[in-house]
């Protein structure tokens, strides 16, 4: 089955740049969510279709696909952004999500 | 407002089932797919079962295969997950979640419930 590999925690400070990492095989040709965890909530969706940012979510985080990598990119990270981090893609041969390790990010 | 409340979690011993619940509102159930997605302790979110918009589809996860069961009663306008034979590694939150695209199955997960907590443990 398809495997989404992403690194296990990003360190920024704040008011820096965040960008987290998502790898599998021929990503480029797939579509891209990426969803956002903090503990004792429910995710939320940040990015969807590889760079669309659902209503509500600020426009510091984007979304890309190409290459050999898809990245969702935190712009001026606040404490807030804090938390862990899933991109996820559609996996045809078995029709469901696959879900990537996740990422956490620390606001230094 | 689009909500998800999920119920039915607690403590069960190994080997026993139970049934969790998610009632859905703002909304209607059968224009959605509609999953089940859990995290254990100190791990990430696992996929774990999928019901397609119109209930003729379902699919599992390898590790529930033929111990859970997906459902849904849409004149309840509830999702449900049936868990038999509960081992120690399904201990963990499980949250129900909505495919964002009315009657497709691939899609992004846009509305989320809360989680309902689940520990197998004798």
């Amino acid at each position: 089955s398809y495997v989404l590999t992403q690194p296990p925690s990003v360190s920024v400070a704040p008011g820096q740049t965040a960008r987290i990492a998502c790898r599998g095989d021929n990503i480029r040709r797939k579509t891209l969510h990426w969803y956002q965890h903090k503990p004792g909530q429910a995710p939320v969706l940040v990015v969807y279709d590889d760079k669309i940012r659902p209503s509500g979510v600020p426009e510091r985080f984007s979304g890309s696909n190409s290459g050999s990598t898809a990245t969702l990119t935190i712009n001026g990270v606040e404490a807030g952004d804090e938390a862990d981090y899933y991109c996820q893609v559609w996996d045809g041969n078995r029709d469901h999500p696959v879900l990537g390790g996740g990422t956490k990010l620390t606001v230094l | 407002q689009e909500q998800l409340v999920e119920s039915g979690g607690g403590v069960v011993q190994p080997g026993r089932s139970l049934r969790l619940s998610c009632a859905a509102s703002g909304f209607t159930l059968s224009s959605h797919a509609m999953h089940w997605v859990r995290q254990a302790p100190g791990k990430g979110l696992e996929w774990v079962a999928l019901v397609s918009y119109d209930g003729r589809k379902n699919f599992y996860a390898d590790s529930v295969k033929g111990r859970f069961t997906i459902s849904r009663d849409t004149s309840k306008n509830t999702l449900f997950l049936q868990m038999n034979s509960l081992r120690a590694e399904d201990t963990a939150v499980y949250y129900c979640a909505r495919g964002k695209y009315q009657l497709l199955l691939a899609a992004p997960l846009d509305v989320w419930g809360k989680g309902t907590s689940v520990t197998v443990s004798s």
